[in-house]
């Protein structure tokens, strides 16, 4: 069972926005604003996207975005493309200097 | 542009010690402001952090592998290492080393550059 909860799937259509949810506790998500979200493409390595909660790397469409409530942080896609489609897992830091998971989330285009 | 690159046996007994070895290029593991870390990711797709370590040897361990977990570093191969002993089928996972930029911000990722990972399967 991962550290951080997130949906394990999500959808939409082209063009729309699709928002998926990584919620932890006072101990990671909550504590600290060291978020990060990664994409996955099947039989690929984890391709950081957003960090620091809501910062992009340099080449990152401004499509993606990050945001943080609390002990949620959140993962916004907008304009999906059909490129978009892979799996989704953020992370955070937490007490006791150690790096947590979420289960991860399939984006399904439509 | 960094490149990491992840080797070793892809078959270990159950109980013996996991080595991998992660080959940096593009850049220069002794030139400090990054930490070296390792990752797996088990056949049920969660992801794991497992360590990371400095140039300078320092290393940073998850406290539920630290009694079995060795990193270590080899500035001039600019490689950087991962030995998990007394291994069992709960640690077969595609491992993967990546570069963390926290250096300069505190915290542990953003893992910014990642290896393609290598399976390792432990069977006897």
């Amino acid at each position: 069972q991962s550290a951080l909860t997130q949906p394990p799937s999500a959808s939409g259509s082209p063009g729309q926005s699709v928002t998926i949810s990584c919620t932890g506790t006072s101990s990671d998500v909550g504590g600290y604003n060291y978020v990060s979200w990664y994409q996955q493409r099947p039989g690929k390595a984890p391709k950081l996207i957003i960090y620091e909660v809501r910062k992009r790397p340099s080449g990152v469409p401004d499509r993606f975005s990050g945001s943080k409530s609390g002990k949620t942080a959140s993962l916004t896609v907008s304009a999906l493309r059909a490129e978009d489609e892979a799996e989704y897992y953020c992370s955070s830091y937490a007490r006791s200097n150690n790096l947590v998971f979420g289960g991860g989330t399939k984006l399904t285009v439509l | 542009q960094v490149q990491l690159q992840e080797s070793g046996p892809g078959l270990v007994k159950p109980s013996q010690t996991l080595s991998l070895t992660c080959t940096v290029s593009g850049g220069s593991i002794g030139s400090g402001g990054y930490y070296w870390s390792w990752i797996r990711q088990h056949p049920g797709k969660a992801l794991e952090w497992i360590g990371y370590i400095y140039y300078s040897g320092s290393t940073s361990y998850n406290p539920s592998l630290k009694s079995r977990v060795v990193i270590s570093v080899d500035t001039s191969q600019n490689q950087f290492s991962l030995k998990l002993s007394s291994v069992t089928a709960a640690d077969t996972a595609v491992y993967y080393c990546a570069r963390d930029a926290s250096y300069n911000s505190g915290g542990i990722g953003p893992l910014d550059y990642w290896g393609q990972g290598t399976l390792v399967t432990v069977s006897s």
